[in-house]
């Protein structure tokens, strides 16, 4: 079956800590986004790409890394810059990186700051 | 600015009851307009999504969406719910121009017995 797939489920960090978290996708899609979701936020791009070794940030990128080595893995590292890393993170990904292409999301991550 | 925007934070209906849940836009051009269902813990599925042409959309579970350009609304709807429809519910379209999307803030239902 094709989809995104993201690990850990969960994830615990401590201060001073950087993690990474895990997308993966088999739809044979260009473009691929990741997601900070937040109660009553929705949900705010942190970083996007439209094609192998290349990202654009999105509206909250500090505090964040990603890399794009593969057209398949997306991983986004949450660095001891990020000053409030707890949160709910989805990855997603669309076919051609259109605009208006449909975005199609994975399962999230929940990273929490012990 | 472009804006997306849900009014309802929550909604409480009971099953078998209709359901609207509402969306606006802030566009200039003919938006593209999405509707995703969150359940808890989860990732958005799309529900259903206008492109152009009919402005009645039809998506799954049992799920329409009507475009009305006068109104600037995208409202989703279900004749009848189900207890399973209990979940989040987020609007969305892409920024003019750009590859992002503009999600609303998003709508939790809850579904009584």
């Amino acid at each position: 079956d094709g989809g995104i797939t993201q690990s850990p489920k969960y994830l615990f960090r401590k201060e001073g800590q950087n993690v990474t978290l895990s997308c993966e996708q088999n739809l044979n899609h260009d473009a691929m986004y990741w997601y900070r979701q937040d109660p009553g936020q929705g949900l705010r791009l942190i970083y996007y790409s439209q094609i192998v070794n290349d990202f654009q940030k999105g509206d909250i990128a500090e505090g964040y890394s990603v890399s794009r080595e593969k057209k398949e893995s997306f991983p986004l590292t949450v660095t001891s810059a990020q000053k409030n890393p707890t949160a709910f993170y989805l990855c997603a990904s669309s076919g051609s990186g259109r605009i208006a292409d449909t975005q199609y999301f994975g399962p999230g991550t929940r990273l929490t700051v012990l | 600015a472009q804006s997306v925007t849900q009014p309802d934070i929550h909604i409480t209906v009971s099953e078998g009851a209709s359901l609207e849940l509402r969306c606006n836009y802030s566009y200039g051009a003919t938006p593209y307009l999405f509707w995703y269902v969150q359940s808890p813990g989860q990732g958005l599925q799309l529900l259903l999504k206008y492109f152009s042409g009919d402005t009645l959309v039809q998506g799954i579970k049992g799920f329409e969406a009507e475009f009305k350009r006068s109104q600037s609304s995208f409202n989703l709807r279900k004749p009848s719910v189900h207890w399973s429809d209990a979940a989040e519910y987020f609007c969305a379209g892409p920024l003019s121009g750009t590859y992002k999307y503009i999600f609303g803030t998003g709508t939790r239902l809850k579904v009584l017995a």
